[in-house]
C-alpha cells in the first residue's frame, strides 16, 4: 500500500540556518510527489511538486526538494530559514488507484524558528 | 477567482447535533475532494467528486456522513448526530481532471469542535 513517512515530528532551527525536512514514500510506480505548508488554522499551500524530469525541483519561498528514487525520498530543503517559515510541512504522494488521484499525506513536521 | 472557499471557518456544536459545511471550488475545476485533518495528523481522504458524481468514499466516511455536489459546482458535507471524535479540520480541495500532477488547490478549511 502507498504510504508517506515524515520521521521528524518537530524540528527547531535558528533563523538564517539551513533546513532539511525528510520524506520517504512507498509507491509502486513513478510517484507524483508534493510538499505543502500549513500555517496555524489555515489550509494547505503548495510549495513544490515533482512528477517527472529533473529530480531537483524548485518551489516558492526559496524551497527546493530532491527526488531520489533509490532512497524513496523527497526531502525538502532551504538554505536560509526565515522566521516566517515557522509552520507545519506535509509531504504527499498522489495515489492513482481507481483513477481517483487522491493524496496520501505524511503526518507532518512542525518547524519552529528561533530568532 | 478567489480560490477554494469554505464556510463556515469555525463551527462549535453540541454532541448529537447535525452540521453542514460548504465548499465552493475554483469555477473551472471539475474534481472536488474532501479531507479530514485531526490534531497532529496529516489530512486523510474522505470522498471525491467528478462533476456531480461521487466516485469514491473512504471507509472513514461512516453512515453519519453524507456529501453532495448537486450541480457539479459547490459541495456540501453533512455530519449527522455528531460525536466528539468528529472534531477535526475539514478541508476541501479542487482540481482539473488530467492535471492532478500539478497539485490541488485547498481551501482554508472548516474547524469543527463537538462539545
Amino acid at each position: 500500500a502507498q504510504s508517506v513517512t515524515q520521521p521528524d515530528i518537530h524540528i527547531t532551527v535558528s533563523e538564517g540556518a539551513s533546513l532539511e525536512l525528510r520524506c520517504n514514500y512507498s509507491y509502486g510506480a513513478t510517484p507524483y510527489l508534493f510538499w505543502y505548508v500549513q500555517s496555524p488554522g489555515q489550509g494547505l499551500q503548495l510549495l513544490l511538486k515533482y512528477f517527472s524530469g529533473d529530480t531537483l525541483v524548485q518551489g516558492i519561498k526559496g524551497f527546493e526538494a530532491e527526488f531520489k528514487r533509490s532512497q524513496s525520498s523527497f526531502n525538502l530543503r532551504k538554505p536560509s530559514v526565515h522566521w516566517s517559515d515557522a509552520a507545519e510541512y506535509f509531504c504527499a504522494v498522489v495515489s492513482s488507484t481507481s483513477g481517483t488521484y487522491k493524496y496520501i499525506f505524511g503526518t507532518g513536521t512542525r518547524l519552529k524558528v528561533l530568532a | 477567482d478567489t480560490g477554494v472557499s469554505q464556510n463556515p471557518r469555525h463551527k462549535i456544536t453540541k454532541r448529537g447535533q447535525n452540521v453542514t459545511f460548504r465548499c465552493d471550488p475554483i469555477s473551472e475545476h471539475n474534481r472536488l475532494y474532501w479531507y479530514r485533518q485531526t490534531l497532529g495528523q496529516g489530512p486523510e481522504f474522505l470522498t471525491y467528486f467528478q462533476n456531480e458524481a461521487q466516485l469514491e468514499k473512504s471507509r472513514l466516511l461512516s453512515d453519519r456522513f453524507s456529501a453532495e455536489r448537486p450541480k457539479g459546482s459547490f459541495s456540501t458535507l453533512e455530519i449527522q448526530r455528531t460525536e466528539q471524535g468528529d472534531s477535526a479540520m475539514y478541508l476541501c480541495a479542487s482540481s482539473i481532471s488530467g492535471q492532478e500532477n500539478y497539485g490541488y488547490t485547498f481551501g482554508s478549511g472548516t474547524r469543527l469542535t463537538v462539545v
